[in-house]
């Protein structure tokens, strides 16, 4: 069964860092791009990044381009979002989402979501 | 960046209506266009991919179509189960880009 979950989550303070990870089982991951995706308290998903398989190709929304980065680790099956100089409006719950691979961009397989709290 | 429109944004039924979702897109998406169901304090659950596709375990009551800029979720007769927030996407161009979601409650 694909499984995906994510850690790293926690309360910062504004201009701080957080690293998200999404350990992923059940599938093979070295086939697969992966986005992540957040949703603010109370409000609809907004897409924040993806990486493709073989890390080569990646992109993000331009809401957090320049301060988050996306990342893999292939032999550690595992997904990763550094994110440095945060706000207020980056408080969210993060989802990590494996990408059907079929043609198109879509979000097949979602994880249970880490939440990120940013107030001082 | 496509912008997706989702109409209604709420939708009161009972167990057994029919129930129809529209979404919108701002440019043409083809055919790839997703719909995700996510239940209060719950990851979001991909229906249908591509606009039509239901994916592997989703009720057959559920059904998606359209192509180009006009898509329909329907959902033949609502269960006790579906009273959630539904949410369209569009999977053709970077950004991937969402509806701002139906919700289905209780009537």
């Amino acid at each position: 069964e694909v499984h995906l979950v994510e850690s790293g989550g926690g309360l910062v303070q504004p201009g701080g860092s957080l690293r998200l990870s999404c350990a992923a089982s059940g599938f093979i991951f070295s086939s697969s791009s992966m986005h992540w995706v957040r949703q603010a308290p109370g409000k609809g998903l907004a897409w924040v990044s993806r990486i493709a398989n073989d890390g080569s190709g990646i992109n993000y929304a331009d809401s957090v381009k320049g301060r988050f980065t996306i990342s893999r680790d292939n032999a550690k099956n595992t997904l990763y979002l550094q994110m440095n100089s945060l706000r207020a409006e980056d408080t969210a719950m993060y989802f990590c989402a494996r990408d059907k691979p079929v043609a198109g961009i879509n979000m097949e397989v979602w994880g249970k979501g880490t939440m990120v709290t940013v107030s001082s | 960046d496509v912008q997706m429109t989702q109409f209604p944004s709420s939708v009161s039924a009972s167990v057994g209506d029919r129930v129809t979702i529209t979404c919108r897109a701002s440019q043409d998406v083809s055919v790839y266009l997703a719909w995700y169901q996510q239940r209060p304090g719950t990851a979001p659950r991909l229906l249908i991919y591509p606009a039509s596709s239901l994916q592997s375990g989703v009720p057959s009551r559920f059904s998606g179509s359209g192509s180009g800029t006009d898509f329909t979720l329907t959902i033949s007769s609502l269960q006790p189960e579906d009273f959630a927030t539904y949410y369209c996407q569009q999977g053709n161009s970077v950004p991937p880009t969402f509806g701002g979601g139906t919700k289905v409650e209780i009537k």
